[in-house]
């Protein structure tokens, strides 16, 4: 049930793109996407639900296909804040108790 | 800062000891999580508090054991410690614990068993 993410990690030049990317086996309720800094919590950025519109703030969005059961996360023009470790945590349908599935996180880091 | 308070910060003991880790959800909230975070298993999912039940159960040990409490927060007891049971644990709460909810997660407690 663990979803698979991808890649396992990516340097990026301040200023430059990315996207990281979540799939899961099982038919997908809702995507959370989390950004980690190492020791510390991980902080929650977005959420995504079945039937729902492509999220965003800032400079960082994502999406949600449906139909292949992957959700992705952009990351436009990146900031030195942007390094850590990206997580997404999945909900199915089968769900109980409503407990995230995470991957097991994407590291970026990015450069000056 | 999610408004979660998790303590100890850290906790250092020795095998076959028992601690017991303390959350306090935000304001409001009805749920609680608990995670385990290891460097070989990532982030795992332990067990779901909601309104003083129990939702749900993930990869929790028999050793292991929580509880939510009528004020909301919750309590972590790991009994019988071995060494494999080091690992940064978190909880998390959300409003009341469903699928569209967020879960802000608490600093978590770092332990270390020896």
């Amino acid at each position: 049930q663990q979803p698979v993410q991808s890649p396992q990690a990516v340097i990026l030049r301040e200023g430059e793109d990315a996207v990281i990317n979540c799939s899961s086996s099982k038919a997908l309720y809702s995507v959370h996407w989390y950004r980690q800094k190492h020791g510390e919590a991980p902080v929650f950025l977005m959420i995504l639900l079945k039937g729902g519109e492509q999220k965003g703030h800032d400079k960082i969005s994502a999406s949600f296909n449906e139909k292949k059961q992957q959700s992705s996360l952009y990351l436009t023009a990146s900031q030195l804040s942007y390094s850590g470790t990206y997580f997404c945590g999945t909900m199915n349908g089968s769900n109980s108790g409503y407990a995230l599935n995470f991957g097991k996180g994407t590291s970026l880091l990015v450069t000056p | 800062d999610s408004g979660v308070t998790q303590t100890p910060k850290h906790l250092i003991t020795a095998t076959g000891q028992r601690v017991t880790l303390r959350c306090s959800p935000r304001s409001g909230d009805l749920s609680v999580y608990w995670y385990q975070q290891s460097l070989d298993q990532g982030l795992q999912f332990l067990i779901h508090y909601y309104n003083g039940e129990e939702r749900a159960k993930g990869n929790i040990l028999e050793r292991f054991s929580a509880q939510q409490f009528p004020d909301l927060h919750s309590e972590l007891n790991l009994s019988s410690l071995e060494l494999g049971d080091s690992a940064l644990y978190f909880c998390a709460s959300s409003v009341w614990g469903g699928r569209d909810n967020e879960q802000f997660f608490g600093p978590g407690t770092r332990l270390t068993v020896l």
